[in-house]
C-alpha cells in the first residue's frame, strides 16, 4: 500500500540554524514524485519543494532542499538558516500513477515546527 | 494568478442535513481532489477525479460522494452530516500528468456539525 510517514510531531529549533523534517514513503511504483507543502496558521498549503523518483540530484529551492535517499525510501526536507516565519506544519506528500493513469496524491501527518528566537 | 476556490471559508450544520461543499479550479486542470485534515491525521484523502463525471474513492469515502459535471467544478457531498463529519475540508487540482507541477489548493472550509 502506499504510504507516507512522518514520525516527527512537533520540532524545534532556534533561528537561524538548520532542521531537518523526517519523510518516509512506501509505494511499489517506480515513477512517483515527492512533495512538500508548508502550512502557516492562516491554513493555506504553499508548495515548497518537489523531487522526482529518477532524478539523481536532491533538489534545491532557495533555503529548503530535500535529501533523497532512493534506497531508503526518505525524503526529507531540510531548511537552512531558519527563520520566526518558518513556524508551520509541514507536510510530505507523493504522487503516484493510479490504474487509469491518473496521479493519485496521498500526505502524511505533517510536522509542526517551530522556530524560537 | 491561479486559483483554487472553495465556497465557503466556515460552515455550520446540523446533524442530518445534507451539505454541499463547492470547488471551483480556473487552471484548467484535470485532476481535482477532496482532502479532509485533522489534527495529528494530516491529510487523508476522500475522493478525487480525473475527468468530467470521473471519480475514484480515497481512503476514506464513507459518508461522501461527489459530483464533477464541469471540468472546474468539483463538489463534495455529505448525505447526511454527522458530529464525526465535522473538520476542516481541503480542495485541490492538478493537471493530468502532473510530473513536477504540484496540486493547487483551495483556501480550505472549517466545517462545524451540531
Amino acid at each position: 500500500a502506499q504510504k507516507i510517514t512522518q514520525t516527527q510531531p512537533g520540532m524545534f529549533v532556534q533561528e537561524k540554524e538548520a532542521v531537518t523534517l523526517d519523510c518516509t514513503y512506501d509505494t511499489s511504483d517506480q515513477s512517483y514524485g515527492l512533495f512538500w507543502y508548508k502550512q502557516p496558521s492562516s491554513g493555506e498549503m504553499i508548495f515548497l519543494i518537489y523531487q522526482g523518483s529518477y532524478d539523481e540530484q536532491n533538489a534545491t529551492e532557495g533555503r529548503y532542499s530535500l535529501n533523497f535517499q532512493k534506497a531508503r525510501k526518505s525524503a526529507n526536507l531540510v531548511i537552512s538558516a531558519s527563520q520566526l516565519g518558518d513556524s508551520a506544519m509541514y507536510f510530505c506528500a507523493m504522487r503516484t500513477p493510479d490504474y487509469y493513469n491518473t496521479d493519485k496524491l496521498i500526505f502524511g501527518t505533517g510536522t509542526r515546527l517551530q522556530v524560537f528566537p | 494568478d491561479v486559483k483554487v476556490t472553495q465556497s465557503s471559508r466556515y460552515l455550520v450544520k446540523r446533524t442530518g442535513e445534507k451539505v454541499f461543499l463547492e470547488c471551483v479550479q480556473d487552471m484548467d486542470h484535470e485532476n481535482m481532489f477532496w482532502y479532509r485534515q485533522d489534527p495529528g491525521l494530516g491529510l487523508r484523502l476522500i475522493y478525487f477525479s480525473y475527468d468530467v463525471k470521473m471519480k475514484e474513492k480515497g481512503d476514506i469515502p464513507e459518508g461522501y460522494s461527489v459530483s464533477r459535471e464541469k471540468k472546474e467544478r468539483f463538489s463534495l457531498i455529505l448525505e447526511s452530516a454527522s458530529t464525526n463529519q465535522t473538520s476542516m475540508y481541503l480542495c485541490a487540482s492538478s493537471p493530468l500528468s502532473g510530473g513536477s507541477t504540484e496540486a493547487f489548493f483551495g483556501q480550505g472550509t472549517r466545517l462545524t456539525v451540531v
